[in-house]
Parts: structure tokens; C-alpha cells; sequence
């Protein structure tokens, strides 16, 4: 099955700082891979997603980039903000009816000002 | 996004007893809901998926009988904890799926359960 490992496990910057998080996962047939922002006690929410026919996709201060080849795809945040701060996950899937996505083990992100 | 709403958001249960958990699809016809649990600092993990109006699928280590999901309406999955023990004590999430599987995949607000 699919396995994903993301690093780092934790990553603080200064606000105004851009922040790298790189995930890699381990199964060719994955096509979707979205990243999650969970805030403590709150359920994860989407804040971008990318499938296998891009190579990049951005969305404001937040991008996406996936390297199929590779099998790794990263989060790229930039003029980070205290508000950024939380725990940020990666996951994978082959986007077929009845797959859930396999996740990482999140990183923890602190912005301070 | 897909609106998922979850009930309660929180509980407090001594061990031994059940404990129901209701996840709403409110936008959204749920043909799959996938159920995940979080403990404390790591990540989620899926725990059962379950498509409506069949048996649920678990995923290895859950035990069905423990954790019961009914998934009897496009909108409405339930998952119950039986005879709860403290370490059942975790966030449980929900997440419903449409069928194709091209659809983004959205998360309900979670339930903390903690079993005294």
C-alpha cells in the first residue's frame, strides 16, 4: 500500500520568511495529493491540492510542486504570518471511487514575529 | 468546499459505556465515508470506510466489533464507540467520499472523546 513520509517534523521561521515542507510517497498508481492545515483542535482543512497531470500549482503566498519521477511533491509557503502557524499534512492517493488518502505524520509549523 | 459537520464536538464518557458520533454531509451526497482517529500529536489515521448502505470496511487492527458504523442515508454516518476504555480517548474525524473518486476530499470538524 501507499506509504507517505514528510519532513521536517517541525520548522520554525521568522515572519515574512518562505517555509519548505517535501513530502514523498511510495505508490506510482497516486494521482492526488493535497495538503491539509489542521489548527489545534479542528479538523484538517484543504488549502491546496495538485494532481498527477500538473507539475506546479499556486494559489496566492501557497504552492504546490510535484515531481511524479521522483514520486515527491512540496509545500511552499512564502511571506509566512503568525497566522500560518499550525500542523500541516501531506497526503496521497490514487483519487479512485472508495480510496482514502494515506497522510504523513505532519510538520509543525511556528511563525514568529 | 463540501460543508461536513460532525456531533458532538466533544465528550466525556466513563469507561464501559457507548458512545455515538454523527457526521453530516450537508452539501455533499457521501456515496463513501472514510472515519479516521488522531492521538494526541500524530498524524491521522483511517480507521474504517464504509459505503452506504453496506458494511463497513476496516482497516487492519480496528476491530469492527468495537467500533460500529452505520452509513444508511447519502447524508448521515455514524460511528459508536462500544464499551469504551481510556485508551479509545482520542479525535475522531470524518471525511465522505463521492463516487468516481474525483472529488476533493474534505474533513468534518472532528469529535474529541475522552473516556474517564
Amino acid at each position: 500500500g501507499e506509504n507517505v513520509e514528510q519532513h521536517p517534523s517541525t520548522l520554525s521561521v521568522q515572519e515574512g520568511d518562505s517555509a519548505v515542507i517535501k513530502c514523498t510517497y511510495s505508490d506510482s498508481a497516486s494521482n492526488y495529493f493535497p495538503w491539509y492545515k489542521q489548527e489545534l483542535g479542528k479538523g484538517p482543512q484543504l488549502i491546496i491540492d495538485i494532481r498527477s497531470n500538473v507539475g506546479e500549482k499556486k494559489d496566492q503566498r501557497i504552492a504546490v510542486t510535484l515531481n511524479k519521477t521522483a514520486k515527491h511533491f512540496s509545500l511552499h509557503i512564502t511571506e509566512t504570518q503568525p497566522e500560518d502557524s499550525a500542523v500541516y499534512f501531506c497526503a496521497a492517493s490514487p483519487q479512485q471511487a472508495g480510496t482514502a488518502l494515506i497522510f504523513g505524520k505532519g510538520t509543525t509549523l511556528s511563525v514568529s514575529s | 468546499g463540501a460543508v461536513v459537520s460532525q456531533h458532538p464536538s466533544r465528550v466525556i464518557c466513563k469507561s464501559g459505556t457507548s458512545v455515538k458520533i454523527e457526521c453530516r454531509s450537508l452539501d455533499f451526497q457521501a456515496t463513501t465515508m472514510f472515519w479516521y482517529r488522531q492521538f494526541p500529536k500524530q498524524s491521522l489515521m483511517l480507521m474504517a470506510t464504509s459505503n452506504e448502505g453496506s458494511k463497513a470496511t476496516y482497516e487492519q487492527g480496528v476491530e469492527k466489533d468495537k467500533f460500529l458504523i452505520n452509513h444508511a442515508s447519502l447524508t448521515l454516518s455514524t460511528l459508536t464507540v462500544t464499551s469504551a476504555h481510556p485508551e479509545d480517548s482520542s479525535f475522531y474525524i470524518c471525511s465522505p467520499g463521492a463516487s468516481g473518486g474525483a472529488a476533493t476530499q474534505y474533513f468534518g470538524p472532528g469529535t474529541r472523546l475522552t473516556v474517564l
